[in-house]
């Protein structure tokens, strides 16, 4: 059975940084692209950012670009979500996901709130 | 980027009703599209894949077609289990866009 586990939420001050991970088992890890996606209380879902099979590559939505930075540890199966510079807009559900076709397993999200 | 539209953003129909659900690239995206379905308080789950292809485990009420920039969620006989927010979503390239969602209910 797949499973993401996401941890390493909180509450953050504005202009601050928080690093998310993404433990995961079930699968081979290092076969799959893996993302993470938001959503924002009562919005919709939002994509953050994704990284390639072996973390050679990366994507970010303008939305964060050079304030977060994705990575993948494919030793300790797990993903990280590095985010600095952090916003009030930023305040969300963060959701760890493993993309087979569409983003076919979901981790339950770990949520971040910045507030001062 | 490509930007992902849905209409309408909200339905209420009834149960038994035939439901459908459009979403709409402003470019081509092949058939690079998903459906997904978010149950008030919980993880969204995938439904469609591809455009048409369901996911495992998924009621075969569901289905989807498209190709191209126009498709279509198609609930052949709405359930009161059904009552979801549904997303499309692009994953031909990055950025992976959502839909803004589409809310059915019940009447």
């Amino acid at each position: 059975e797949v499973q993401l586990v996401e941890s390493g939420g909180g509450l953050v001050q504005p202009g601050g940084s928080l690093r998310l991970s993404c433990s995961a088992s079930g699968f081979t890890f290092s076969s799959n692209p893996m993302h993470w996606v938001r959503q924002a209380p009562g919005k919709g879902l939002e994509y953050v950012s994704a990284i390639s099979n072996i973390g050679g590559t990366t994507y970010y939505a303008d939305s964060v670009k050079g304030r977060f930075t994705i990575s993948r540890d494919n030793s300790k199966n797990t993903l990280y979500l590095q985010m600095s510079s952090l916003r009030a807009e930023d305040t969300a559900v963060y959701y760890c996901v493993r993309r087979v076709g569409g983003y076919s397993d979901w981790g339950q999200g770990t949520l971040v709130t910045v507030s001062s | 980027d490509i930007q992902m539209t849905q209409s309408p953003s909200s339905l209420s129909a009834s149960v038994g009703d035939r439901v459908t659900i459009t979403c709409r690239a402003s470019q081509g995206i092949s058939n690079s599209l998903a459906w997904y379905q978010q149950k008030p308080g919980k993880v969204p789950k995938l439904l469609i894949y591809a455009a048409s292809t369901l996911h495992s485990g998924v009621p075969s009420r569901f289905s989807g077609s498209g190709s191209g920039t126009d498709f279509t969620l198609t609930i052949s006989s709405l359930q009161p289990e059904d009552v979801a927010t549904y997303y499309c979503q692009k994953y031909n390239s990055a950025p992976f866009t959502f839909g803004p969602g589409t809310k059915v209910d019940i009447k």
